[in-house]
């Protein structure tokens, strides 16, 4: 089945600075590979997603890029905030043809704004 | 907020007591979706539905665990002979199944369970 590994597992960056998130996934065939931010006592919430077709997608501050060769992709927030402070999870979808149709997450990465 | 409701937000059990989540997903989507998230980990998939019709479910943890989704609008998951590590965050998801945004995956808030 498919593997998606997320690092780091904590990142602290000072407000302002830019904070990048990267993930491996192990089937060339998944296809979408989307990013969701969780704060605490809450549900997982769609901040950005790519599809297989398109090396690059950005949403003001937040970015992904997707490296199909490689099997990986990655978030970039740009000049952050306090409010970014959160755990961040990528995930990949199954591969099609699999018969069942889900997300495989990464563990998270502990992102913290220092003031 | 998403749109999707999960109750109740928050159980606790005594191990060996059955229990049961209500999902209501967005009112358009028809896809739903199941999964589990321990502390510390990314939420792991249970099971899903098209529909009434439950598509997926090996990935279920044991056969303790079921999931009905009876008309096709809310779902429910039932854990049977609960267990200390039945203890999680319990999920639920619905995305379209047609148009530009059907990969996309809505999550509530989870039903928190405690087993002891």
């Amino acid at each position: 089945g498919e593997n998606v590994e997320q690092h780091p597992s904590t990142l602290s960056v000072q407000e302002g600075d830019s904070a990048v998130i990267k993930c491996t996934y192990s089937d060339s065939a998944s296809n979408y590979f989307p990013w969701y931010k969780q704060e605490l006592g809450k549900g997982p919430q769609l901040i950005i997603d790519i599809r297989s077709n398109v090396g690059e997608k950005k949403d003001q501050r937040i970015a992904v890029t997707l490296n199909k060769t490689a099997k990986h992709f990655s978030l970039h927030i740009t000049e952050t905030q306090p409010e970014d402070s959160a755990v961040y999870f990528c995930a990949a979808r199954f591969p099609p043809g699999g018969g069942a149709d889900g997300l495989t997450f990464g563990k998270g990465t502990h992102l913290i704004i220092q003031p | 907020d998403t749109g999707v409701s999960q109750n109740p937000r928050h159980k606790i059990t005594k191990r060996g007591q059955n229990v049961t989540f209500r999902c209501d997903p967005i009112s358009e989507h028809n896809r739903l979706y199941w999964y589990r998230q321990t502390l510390g980990q990314g939420p792991e998939f249970l099971t899903y539905f098209q529909n009434e019709a439950q598509l997926e479910k090996s990935r279920l943890l044991s056969d303790r665990f079921s999931a009905e989704r009876p008309k096709g609008s809310f779902s429910t998951l039932e854990i049977q002979r609960t267990e200390q590590g039945d203890s999680a965050m319990y999920l639920c998801a619905s995305s379209p199944s047609s148009g530009t945004s059907w990969y996309e995956q809505y999550f509530g808030p989870g039903t928190r369970l405690t087993v002891t």
